[in-house]
């Protein structure tokens, strides 16, 4: 089985630029959450998708969004881009949605923002 | 809510040295714990995962954890390090009331030759 790939790898932006990161998971799996994942904080929870609906939210503004499509396949977008959002971004994908279920990640994409 | 300390953000061990990289979490349900992976420029990968059965759990490379309740430890150990386990490890914990995964910060590990 492929495993989860995301696209593009890496990006270079500008402040108050918009971004669109995709991340198709492993075919069969019907959960994705993406991660900002930042030196020093680790891996922060940005959002949950599964059957096309947002199940959980973490703690960012409101500038964060994402989807999920029928095929599964999730976009998040980051709208008016800060310094700050600089980071890698990764996708996981799983099974069904719980927590109980293993993640897997994929490579992520390095959002640099100038 | 749930938290994850990884006590020591840098680990450096000698080749053939033992390893321990400390988690502690906080929580006030029971937990599902898991210790991942990150070599440079890839995703996190599982290494072991706690859900409920014995506290002793074996995952792959070698590497095993244990789970205690009394102390809400979940350290990571293998009896002989390799140049190879050199990367970022991630010690994460969810619930089966919750919705997400919390990770800790995370614990770098040097294996010096």
């Amino acid at each position: 089985k492929a495993g989860v790939t995301q696209t593009p790898r890496y990006l270079i932006k500008t402040r108050g630029q918009q971004v669109t990161l995709s991340c198709s998971p492993i075919s069969g799996h019907r959960s994705v959450s993406w991660y900002q994942q930042t030196p020093g904080q680790g891996l922060q929870f940005l959002f949950e998708y599964f059957s096309e609906t947002q199940r959980n939210k973490g703690n960012f503004p409101g500038r964060f969004s994402g989807r999920q499509f029928s095929n599964s396949r999730s976009e998040m977008n980051v709208s008016t881009l800060e310094l700050g959002d600089s980071a890698l971004y990764l996708c996981a994908s799983s099974p069904l949605a719980g927590a109980i279920y293993e993640q897997y990640f994929g490579p992520g994409t390095r959002l640099t923002v100038t | 809510a749930q938290s994850v300390t990884q006590l020591d953000s840098q680990v450096p061990v000698f080749e053939e040295a033992p390893v321990e990289l400390r988690c502690n979490y906080s929580s006030s349900v029971s937990v599902y714990l898991f210790w991942y992976v990150q070599y440079p420029n890839q995703g996190l990968q599982l290494l072991l995962k706690y859900l409920s059965g014995s506290t002793l759990v074996k995952g792959i490379n070698g590497f095993e954890a244990e789970f205690k309740k009394s102390e809400t430890s979940f350290h990571l150990t293998k009896p002989s390090a390799h140049m190879s386990d050199a990367a970022e490890y991630f010690c994460a914990v969810s619930t089966n009331t919750g919705n997400q995964f919390y990770f800790g910060t995370g614990t770098s590990l040097t294996v010096i030759p």
